[in-house]
């Protein structure tokens, strides 16, 4: 079935350091791929999506781009603040998005 | 931006007590929704779809007696944890939209001691 595989955290990195969260996918079809951030006391919110292969989503200085060869859909951030500090989720969708399957979520700690 | 309010935050209750939990739409209207469970260094899994006017269609292996789910408005659908036990405490998150752009509640801690 359709499933999203996810790095483990907990991630712990110092500020302006590079980060990195590898995700992977399998899916019979051509699925949509996102990154959803939840901040500490706050529900999740989408941070990027990427709709067909090789499409790059960006946001906030993050980006992820959507390699159909690999089906790898990684998180990237040049340099981190304390304010990333947050769980990332990767995440698939194969119809109109109305159904997602989830990663198991990497927590990032960024600290000064 | 689109606005999820799911209520309560956390909860704790008794085994063998039933627990409701809401999801509102505040600014916009919601004819699908989603629950979703998450359980300790687990991925977050869709439990039912939540369709308004209509049954849910709840995922393999999902009780549909234990986990009651009422979407009987545009904005609001709600979750039932029936004569809850320990082995339902997690994390209960719901989500609506439409298309790609869907919002997702803060979600529900709920504890059954």
């Amino acid at each position: 079935g359709d499933s999203v595989t996810q790095m483990e955290g907990p991630v712990t990195l110092s500020e302006e350091a590079f980060l990195t969260i590898n995700c992977t996918y399998t899916a019979t079809g051509y699925p949509s791929l996102f990154w959803y951030v939840q901040y500490p006391g706050e529900g999740l919110q989408l941070l990027l999506k990427a709709t067909k292969a090789d499409d790059k989503g960006s946001n906030k200085g993050f980006e992820a781009t959507y390699r159909k060869e690999t089906t790898s859909f990684h998180l990237e951030k040049g340099s981190v603040q304390v304010s990333d500090s947050a769980v990332y989720f990767c995440a698939l969708s194969m119809n109109t998005g109305n159904q997602f399957y989830f990663g198991t979520g990497t927590s990032l700690t960024v600290i000064p | 931006g689109a606005v999820v309010s799911q209520h309560p935050s956390w909860v704790i209750c008794k085994s063998g007590t039933s627990v409701k939990i809401e999801c509102r739409s505040l600014d916009f209207q919601a004819t699908t929704m989603f629950w979703y469970r998450q359980f300790p260094k687990q991925s977050l899994m869709l439990m039912a779809t939540s369709n308004e006017g209509s049954k849910a269609t709840y995922e393999q292996g999902v009780e549909k007696d234990k986990f009651l789910i009422n979407h009987a408005s545009l904005t609001l659908s709600t979750l039932t944890v029936t004569s809850a036990h320990p082995e339902d405490s997690s994390f209960y998150i719901c989500s609506a939209g439409t298309g790609f752009n869907y919002t997702f509640g803060s979600g529900t801690r709920l504890t059954v001691v």
